[in-house]
């Protein structure tokens, strides 16, 4: 069936270090995806995306890198700092339905 | 602000009550969803509705009725809920559903529901 996972459930880094979150998708249709943060007591945030014509596409301080043939999509945090503690989600559309399917999340951590 | 309000932000109600939670988005989209977040699964989609007509719903109990009486106001309302209802509930916003270029969601704060 369709899914959409996470390698790592919790991530802990020191501040001022880069961060890699990675995710892994099984539905071979999916042409668009999207990293979202998800703060405490917050809905997911919207943080970047990137579609399959892509294999990489570049934010402030963030990255995201979309290997096809291994269906595996990751995020790089650049110099983490302490606000970028949270919930980290990665989706993907499914090949364009009205749907987006949810990873479970990564929780990362920033250590002071 | 990401142009989506819930409203309440938090509710406590018992089995027998009726409740509605309240979405509202300020972005112009035209397609609204309704999530159940639990802890440590991942985002469940419940309800899709693009341009006020219900396209995707998915298997969700009928204690669970959404109603979209335009395209910027979502509403879910319960009744009779079970303790395992109990999460988060996200409302999200997109340009379009299932359109390829607007179908980036923006979500809400969520509603956190406890049913005792």
């Amino acid at each position: 069936g369709e899914s959409v996972g996470l390698h790592l459930p919790t991530l802990s880094v020191q501040e001022g270090d880069n961060s890699i979150i990675n995710c892994a998708y099984s539905n071979s249709a999916s042409d668009y995806f999207i990293w979202y943060k998800q703060e405490s007591g917050k809905g997911p945030q919207f943080i970047i995306d990137i579609r399959s014509n892509m294999d990489k596409r570049q934010g402030q301080r963030v990255t995201v890198l979309l290997n096809k043939t291994v269906k595996h999509l990751s995020l790089q945090i650049a110099a983490t700092q302490p606000g970028d503690s949270a919930v980290y989600f990665c989706a993907e559309n499914g090949g364009a339905t009205n749907k987006l399917i949810f990873g479970t999340g990564t929780l990362l951590a920033v250590q002071p | 602000e990401t142009g989506v309000t819930q409203t309440p932000r938090h509710l406590v109600m018992g089995m027998t009550n009726k409740k509605s939670l309240k979405c509202e988005q300020h972005l112009g989209h035209n397609a609204m969803y309704w999530y159940k977040q639990s802890a440590k699964k991942p985002l469940e989609l419940m309800f899709v509705y693009s341009l006020e007509e219900r396209v995707e719903n998915n298997s969700v109990p009928s204690r669970f009725s959404p109603e979209c009486p335009n395209s910027s106001h979502l509403f879910l309302h319960l009744h009779t809920l079970q303790p395992e209802d109990s999460a988060l509930y996200l409302c999200a916003s997109s340009l379009e559903a299932g359109a390829w270029g607007q179908e980036t969601q923006y979500f809400g704060p969520g509603t956190r529901l406890l049913v005792l």
